[in-house]
């Protein structure tokens, strides 16, 4: 396609249940981030991969969250045992190569809300 | 840890008029961005900005960087309603963007 495709674009599920968030980069970026957006933080980062380079987990609020990225295309943001405070918009943005001239280009999206 | 702190984070123009918004940060960055958000949409790449001094436009759009000042303005020339939206300025920190609280712009006619 011709963007950052996420899916789904809405999630509500109940507390303490686990949720997988996916997302499929613009063809040929080899950097994929993901981050979440929610009224009280803004826009925060949580995890970045560089091709096959070991990934930048340093935003990752807990140990509930982690996530995967399969053959350095498609990603899963995976949040275990959902608290109410997880409820966020979560954006996954890709680039051509981590580097200072390539904007950042994001999806659409996953709305998540937390019973 | 970088601070990114945008102002004003509302703003309520009258077509025609110009403004600027400001996004001050707090440790040196190579790069700065800025970005459009529509209401439920994702955000939109407007200016990629790397050197002390760069001057980038877009239309109505201009933004500017000051890396001595930690200052990036963007400067809006005779607004229009659909440049109605929120903008936000990210900084470049190690691998990751740090974004500002965003800018709420409102376009009256």
């Amino acid at each position: 396609g011709a963007g950052v495709s996420q899916s789904p674009s809405n999630k509500v599920t109940e507390k303490g249940k686990d949720v997988e968030l996916r997302c499929d980069p613009i063809s040929g970026h080899t950097a994929l981030y993901w981050y979440r957006q929610s009224l009280g933080q803004g826009l925060e980062f949580l995890i970045y991969f560089q091709g096959n380079s070991a990934p930048d987990k340093s935003g990752l609020p807990s140990d509930r969250f982690s996530a995967e990225r399969t053959g350095g295309s498609v990603s899963t943001l995976t949040i275990q045992r959902t608290q109410q405070e997880d409820s966020a918009v979560y954006l996954c943005a890709s680039s051509r190569r981590q580097g200072a001239n390539q904007p950042q280009h994001f999806g659409d999206g996953t709305r998540l809300s937390i019973l | 840890e970088l601070k990114v702190e945008q102002n004003p984070l509302f703003l309520s123009m009258q077509e025609g008029k110009n403004y600027t918004i400001y996004c001050n940060y707090s440790t040196t960055s190579d790069r700065l961005y800025w970005y459009r958000q529509d209401p439920g949409k994702s955000l939109e790449s407007l200016f990629v900005l790397l050197s002390n001094g760069a001057v980038k436009q877009e239309g109505r759009l201009m933004a500017s960087l000051d890396t001595k000042a930690r200052l990036s303005t963007l400067h809006i020339t005779a607004a229009v309603h659909d440049l109605s939206a929120t903008y936000f300025c990210a900084v470049g920190y190690g691998n990751k963007l740090v974004f500002g609280a965003g800018t709420i712009l409102r376009v009256k006619s």
